[in-house]
């Protein structure tokens, strides 16, 4: 059984430019969560997708967007890459009508910006 | 709004001591409380969960919480602590619809 794989495993970009990542969920999971984890910090909520669309928000700017494909699989993309932006960016997913089911998390995309 | 204290930011401990990495939330409705652990490159990896019911929750590593409703806090803790226990820790709590608030971590360092 497949858990949540996310790639690539680290990408390095400079700024301005933009960058999507990749995230499968695990078997059976409908619900995709993205999360910004920057170094010596929690993670943080970007937003959460279910049938395709955005269910659920963080405090993120609209330069973060994503996308959420039929068979459930996730991208994120970042326009306008700011230095800020270098981060571990962790996918989560889960059942969307199981709300007290733990997220599933991989093993994230680390991204530095240059 | 949600969110969560931890109050430790590391926790140095010999190896077969007791540990406690504590942990206190602010919510307006009931939650669900998570203790995640991570280890150097990788993602987060649930340790144990509340969800109703008995207020001490366990793990199957030896790791136990429990909730405190008065005191609005989750601690994590653990009897006696292995090499192999060092790693970060996060607590989180989410209401309805699986978004995670997560603390800022707790690093856990066992010395042998």
């Amino acid at each position: 059984d497949a858990g949540v794989t996310q790639s690539p495993t680290h990408l390095i970009k400079t700024r301005g430019q933009q960058v999507t990542l990749r995230c499968s969920p695990k078997s059976g999971h409908d619900t995709v969560s993205w999360y910004q984890q920057a170094l010596g910090q929690g993670p943080q909520f970007i937003f959460q997708y279910y049938e395709e669309e955005e269910r659920q928000r963080g405090n993120f700017p609209d330069r973060f967007s994503g996308h959420q494909f039929p068979n459930y699989s996730s991208e994120l993309n970042v326009n306008a890459l700011l230095l800020g932006d270098s981060a571990l960016y962790l996918c989560a997913s889960s059942f969307w009508d199981r709300e007290n089911q733990p997220q599933h998390f991989g093993d994230g995309t680390r991204l530095s910006i240059l | 709004a949600q969110s969560v204290t931890q109050l430790d930011s590391q926790v140095p401990v010999f190896e077969e001591a007791p540990v406690e990495l504590r942990c206190n939330y602010s919510s307006s409705v009931s939650v669900y409380l998570f203790w995640y652990v991570q280890y150097p490159n990788q993602g987060l990896q649930l340790l144990l969960k509340y969800l109703s019911g008995s207020t001490l929750v366990e793990s199957i590593n030896g790791f136990e919480a429990e909730f405190n409703k008065s005191q609005t806090s989750f601690h994590l803790r653990k009897p006696s602590v292995h090499i192999s226990d060092t790693a970060e820790y996060f607590c989180a709590v989410s209401e309805y619809g699986n978004k995670l608030v997560f603390g800022a971590g707790t690093i856990l360092r066992v010395k042998s």
